[in-house]
């Protein structure tokens, strides 16, 4: 699986939209990009994956770069509740294929 | 998604002594995995849970340790095996079908004295 770097912390306003980097250089073409989140120790929580195009759901966005090494995730209206570490995850979809994290990003809304 | 449940949620251990953890999904899952979380630290993988067969351990992970089984598609125990202070962390069953995203429990935080 192709590595990731993330910021180690990031402040962000509450109110404010949270914009969160992922650097996926070395990404491979079936490879799709993967985001989860872990609050205060509790079990990683899903937030959105994509393979190229932009994607949204309820929790966020996810905007992949054209040449696929760079993503962001973005919060639009963070909330004190969205205080956690955040996971950047590449990851091909092949059966059992595995999920290994790095350190992530913690991200701080602040009131 | 699927509801993920695990036992004991947290427990505070001898060393020398061993400990099961439980994971309970609410609906058949192809893959189930376990992870360990020392504090502080992020997710490291232990191994693939394999339904009928041995569980595939990562390296630096070894059976004898962190024996695993998975009877069925739905359970699957870790056992924390001959604890030292340093087995101290958060344990994680993760699962998933086939391609699917995975999904994770709630943990089990374990403390060995």
């Amino acid at each position: 699986d192709a590595k990731t770097t993330q910021p180690t912390s990031m402040d962000c306003a509450e109110g404010r939209a949270a914009n969160l980097p992922c650097n996926h250089s070395t990404i491979s073409g079936n490879e799709y990009v993967y985001w989860y989140r872990q609050i205060h120790s509790q079990g990683p929580q899903y937030i959105i994956h994509g393979l190229k195009n932009n994607e949204t759901n309820e929790m966020a966005s996810l905007i992949i770069t054209e040449d696929r090494k760079s993503s962001t995730l973005i919060l639009p209206h963070a909330t004190l509740r969205d205080t956690a570490v955040y996971y950047c995850i590449v990851r091909a979809p092949l059966p059992f294929n595995k999920f290994y994290f790095g350190s992530g990003t913690k991200l701080n809304v602040k009131p | 998604s699927a509801v993920i449940s695990q036992k004991p949620s947290r427990d505070i251990c001898q060393r020398g002594t061993s400990l099961t953890i439980q994971c309970q999904v609410d609906s058949q899952v192809t893959m189930m995995f376990w992870y360990r979380q020392q504090p502080g630290q992020s997710l490291t993988l232990i191994a693939t849970a394999n339904q009928g067969s041995e569980a595939t351990y990562e390296s630096g992970f070894v059976i004898d340790k962190f024996p695993i089984s998975r009877p069925n598609l739905t359970f699957s125990t870790l056992t924390v095996s001959n604890m030292s202070p340093e087995d101290s962390s958060i344990y994680l069953c993760s699962v998933g079908r086939d391609t699917d995203t995975q999904y994770f429990g709630p943990g089990t935080r374990l403390t060995v004295l």
